[in-house]
């Protein structure tokens, strides 16, 4: 049962426009949501994090937005920069699953100069 | 400050053969969290340890074990290592149980299984 998922596999976007990276989740336990990018060969890179009670957060050129009615968030990256290809991992968690992570399969974001 | 520590960075086993990985979690971090990746399964939680007490242990078989020490690093174990078994295994480590702070991940492990 995937609790968490990322319908995109892949996105490609040019340099200096929005990506717009989506998740999809069933357990409506889940109080709090996680972005990570990952690099190859290297352990998942914390980025911007959302708490269930709000439902936008900014850090810089990331944004992420929380619908808890459709059980939907989304990561927005404005301007996108070629720095930014990675795969981009969803991932959430219940309070009362102590640090267990729920991840979904990582979608390929491609940002092209 | 140092970053989480996974050791060895890479390993080659036999099917039917034992093996340990180590983690090292950031200073002062009590939490320590493992997780499997394989190709399009993202990452799936093994177990999670805190206070050298397993609190959360995922869908894997009893081949799969671990510990922590009282320094707070990590090992765990796979016995009987099968094919399927190859992958990069990943260990995050946080200063609470509850993750509030955040969760910071190693470079991983990657197991090939021959």
């Amino acid at each position: 049962d995937q609790q968490v998922k990322q319908n995109s596999p892949s996105l490609s976007v040019q340099e200096g426009r929005i990506s717009i990276l989506n998740c999809d989740y069933t357990n409506s336990m889940f109080d709090y949501f996680l972005w990570y990018k990952k690099y190859p060969a290297e352990g998942p890179t914390f980025l911007i994090s959302i708490s269930s009670i709000k439902d936008k957060n900014e850090d810089g050129r990331f944004t992420v937005f929380l619908n808890k009615s459709a059980k939907h968030l989304s990561l927005h990256i404005v301007p996108s920069q070629p720095g930014d290809s990675a795969v981009y991992f969803c991932a959430a968690r219940r309070e009362t699953s102590g640090s267990r992570l729920t991840f979904g399969e990582g979608t390929q974001l491609t940002v092209n100069p | 400050k140092a970053g989480v520590t996974q050791t060895p960075r890479y390993l080659i086993k036999t099917r039917g053969q034992q093996v340990t990985l180590s983690c090292s979690p950031i200073s002062g971090h009590r939490s320590v969290s493992w997780y499997q990746q394989t190709p399009g399964q993202g990452l799936q939680f093994l177990f999670e340890y805190f206070s050298e007490t397993q609190r959360n242990k995922g869908n894997f078989p009893g081949r799969f074990s671990g510990r922590q020490f009282s320094n707070s690093r990590s090992e765990m174990n796979v016995s009987t290592l099968e094919l399927g078994d190859s992958a990069l295994y990943l260990c995050a480590s946080s200063l609470l149980l509850t993750g509030s702070y955040g969760y910071t991940f190693g470079s991983g492990t990657r197991l090939t299984v021959v």
